[in-house]
């Protein structure tokens, strides 16, 4: 089946520092990619959705210049957390359809634990 | 309004046997899908299975079923011949027309006993 990879899979940053995640579709192209937020024993909630070649559009109360994404090739898009605080401690996840399998599957990538100290 | 809607938290199951989660949807579009992914404490979301709302059968993926009830909004998945493996989370999802974004439920904690 089609491949989402998403990089790193953990990350310890200091409080105020930024934070790159990556997210490649492997073996097929995805103009849309999505990224989602997960807390502990949550739901997955949806960040925003982003567009290659143009700008994210970002869900009601997810802050677009705290979380920049860039998607600037039809095979990866990333995720920066900017400045990023303790209550920014999450899971990320990454996701992608591949028209191929005639969109009726939604492709993850392995999530990024990311912790701020 | 909630989109999906699973209320177990939690459900114990003997191995071997079968277990029902338990989804309801709201939708205003004709056109939408229903998945269902399993997330074990990896943190990988595994993808189950697909339901459409203008499909006429009921999905089924080896040991998973979905039991699709269109007048009641529902898409209820179920797992037959339950294994220890089968500990983890599962979610029901939904995407509506021709929206690629999914809205998911709040989950469901599947622990399977020897």
């Amino acid at each position: 089946g089609a491949v989402v990879s998403q990089h790193p899979s953990w990350v310890i940053c200091k409080s105020g520092t930024s934070v790159k995640i990556e997210c490649r579709s492997l073996d097929f192209q995805a103009t849309t990619m999505f990224w989602y937020r997960q807390f502990p024993k949550q739901s997955l909630m949806l960040m925003a959705t982003s567009n290659e070649g143009s700008k994210a559009t970002y869900e009601q109360g997810v802050e677009k210049d705290k979380f920049l994404i860039n998607h600037a090739s039809l095979t990866l898009s990333t995720l920066t957390v900017t400045s990023a605080h303790p209550e920014d401690s999450s899971f990320y996840i990454c996701s992608a359809f591949s028209g191929d399998r005639g969109n009726t599957e939604a492709f993850f990538g392995q999530g990024t634990r990311l912790t701020v100290v | 309004a909630q989109k999906i809607t699973q209320t177990q938290p939690g459900m114990f199951v003997q191995e071997k046997e079968a277990v029902t989660l338990d989804c309801t949807y709201d939708t205003s579009d004709p056109s939408y899908g229903l998945f269902w992914y399993k997330q074990p404490s990896s943190g990988e979301m595994i993808f189950l299975i697909y339901q459409g709302s203008y499909d006429q059968q009921n999905a089924t993926e080896g040991r998973y079923s979905l039991n699709f009830q269109k007048a009641r909004k529902s898409a209820n998945l179920v797992i037959s011949a339950s294994q220890l493996g089968d500990s983890a989370m599962y979610f029901c999802a939904m995407r509506e027309g021709g929206d690629y974004k999914l809205s998911f439920g709040a989950g469901t904690t599947v622990t399977v006993r020897a």
